[in-house]
């Protein structure tokens, strides 16, 4: 299977903030990468495809990025409501595997 | 509009048979390209693929769990189930099903989710 290693795991935040996530992909994914937003209680919810797409209604503070194996997302300026849990997704093959995801927390 | 949503028993003992739907609308998963997924999480923990079933058919398992899962399509396309046996307490989650088109887009829309906890 393929392994998402991400990080960090948590990070504590302030409003205003630009908040970078990571995720290493164990093998080649290309542009198969997906980042979801979590709220408690909620679905996830996809704000990045193929890497680098904003999902439609995200705001254009998110941005995914590649670097090789390397996938992050960032959150320029963070928002109040943009505080909580982030989950990375490969779906290159089967089977689709997550990252650990990463708590964001306000100071 | 597109909506999906979990169903399930709430609570069941060790070792039986766990039965999820995933009943849906705003598209059929009988056109080219649609694919449904099932994926759970256990309480403050992170999301585990389990098994899919696209528009023709066929079945992907995560192979961690595959000699327990059962992945079907009712023939009218607008339910997915899944079956688990053998439960046990570490199968207590949250299970959701979401959509996919095949190479276009992964799990764009998801179910509310049902939770699931396995308990004597």
């Amino acid at each position: 299977d393929i392994q998402m290693t991400q990080s960090p795991s948590s990070m504590s935040v302030s409003l205003g903030d630009t908040v970078t996530i990571t995720c290493r992909a164990s093998q080649d994914v290309g542009i198969y990468v997906n980042w979801f937003q979590q709220k408690p209680g909620k679905s996830p919810r996809r704000m990045i495809y193929r890497a680098t797409n904003l999902a439609d209604g995200v705001p254009s503070r998110f941005s995914g990025s590649r670097s090789g194996s390397d996938y992050s997302l960032t959150i320029s300026s963070l928002e109040s409501e943009d505080v909580a849990d982030y989950h990375c997704l490969q779906y290159d093959e089967y089977p689709y595997t997550f990252g650990a995801g990463t708590k964001l927390e306000l100071k | 509009q597109v909506t999906l949503k979990e169903s399930g028993p709430g609570m069941l003992q060790p070792s039986k048979t766990l039965s999820l739907t995933c009943s849906f609308s705003g598209f059929s998963l009988s056109t080219s390209g649609m694919v449904v997924s099932w994926i759970r999480q256990p309480s403050g923990k992170s999301l585990e693929w389990l098994a899919a079933i696209d528009w023709d058919g066929d079945k992907y398992y995560n192979p961690s769990l595959k000699s327990r899962l059962t992945v079907s399509k009712d023939t009218s396309n607008t339910q997915v189930f899944l079956k688990i046996t053998s439960v046990d307490t570490a199968d207590t989650a949250t299970y959701y099903c979401a959509r996919s088109i095949a190479a276009i887009s992964t799990f764009d829309y998801w179910g509310q989710g049902v939770m699931v906890t396995v308990s004597s």
